[in-house]
């Protein structure tokens, strides 16, 4: 069955730069995303790539996606606190809500 | 817009008693979806539904019912709690089509004692 591995948890400096790593088996999945979950609070949408991409950038945020190897990366840029939160990666084939295949997220806490 | 509103926020229940929670949106979204958030699991899909009077099963169905009677509503009821039932559940509601994202109620913290 569909399947999104990641690490559980990631911890970097104030100002460098964070890279969240993730695996899926699904090989027909067309949206893979990332979303952010800070304490106490609702899934956020951060950004999505379609499968027919190699990369995404919005900002701080670029998203790899290595399609042969089912590896999707996130990278943000001059991470700062308030970039402490959980990162959730996820695929579908569709773009609904109708039916979203989580990872377990990654814990990223940033230090001084 | 208030986008996805999930009620109560919190709840604690006894082992068997029966509960709704409720999930409503005013996106006038086709698609709304029930997930539960526990440790080290991600979130896992419990039901589904693509418009009024139409849902389906996801991957953790067993222990729950869903109703879609209305476009903006999407209940989820809990016909005799269980502690394995005790997590965080999570409402999402997306509109019908190609590069729509999925929308997040602030979740409901679920107790089962």
């Amino acid at each position: 069955g569909e399947d999104v591995e990641q690490s559980l948890f990631l911890s970097v400096r104030e100002g460098d730069s964070s890279v969240i790593n993730c695996t899926y088996t699904d090989s027909s999945s067309t949206y893979l995303y990332w979303y952010k979950q800070e304490p106490g609070a609702g899934l956020q949408l951060l950004t999505y790539i379609f499968s027919n991409m190699d990369m995404k950038q919005d900002q701080r945020l670029t998203v790899l996606l290595n399609k042969k190897d089912k590896h999707l990366s996130l990278r943000i840029a001059d991470t700062q606190t308030g970039d402490s939160a959980i990162y959730f990666c996820a695929e579908s084939m569709y773009s609904s809500a109708s039916k979203i295949i989580f990872g377990s997220g990654t814990r990223l806490s940033i230090r001084p | 817009n208030a986008g996805v509103t999930q009620t109560p926020k919190f709840q604690v229940l006894k082992t068997g008693q029966s509960m709704t929670l409720q999930c409503a949106q005013d996106m006038n979204h086709e698609y709304m979806s029930w997930y539960r958030q526990d440790p080290g699991m991600g979130l896992r899909l419990i039901h589904y539904s693509v418009g009024a009077g139409i849902t389906d099963q996801g991957e953790v169905p067993n222990g729950y019912n869903v109703s879609r009677s209305t476009t903006e509503d999407f209940p989820l009821r809990l016909l005799s709690a269980a502690p394995s039932q005790t997590s965080v559940y999570f409402c999402a509601s997306s509109a019908q089509g190609a590069n729509t994202e999925a929308f997040f109620g602030q979740g409901t913290r679920l107790t089962v004692v």
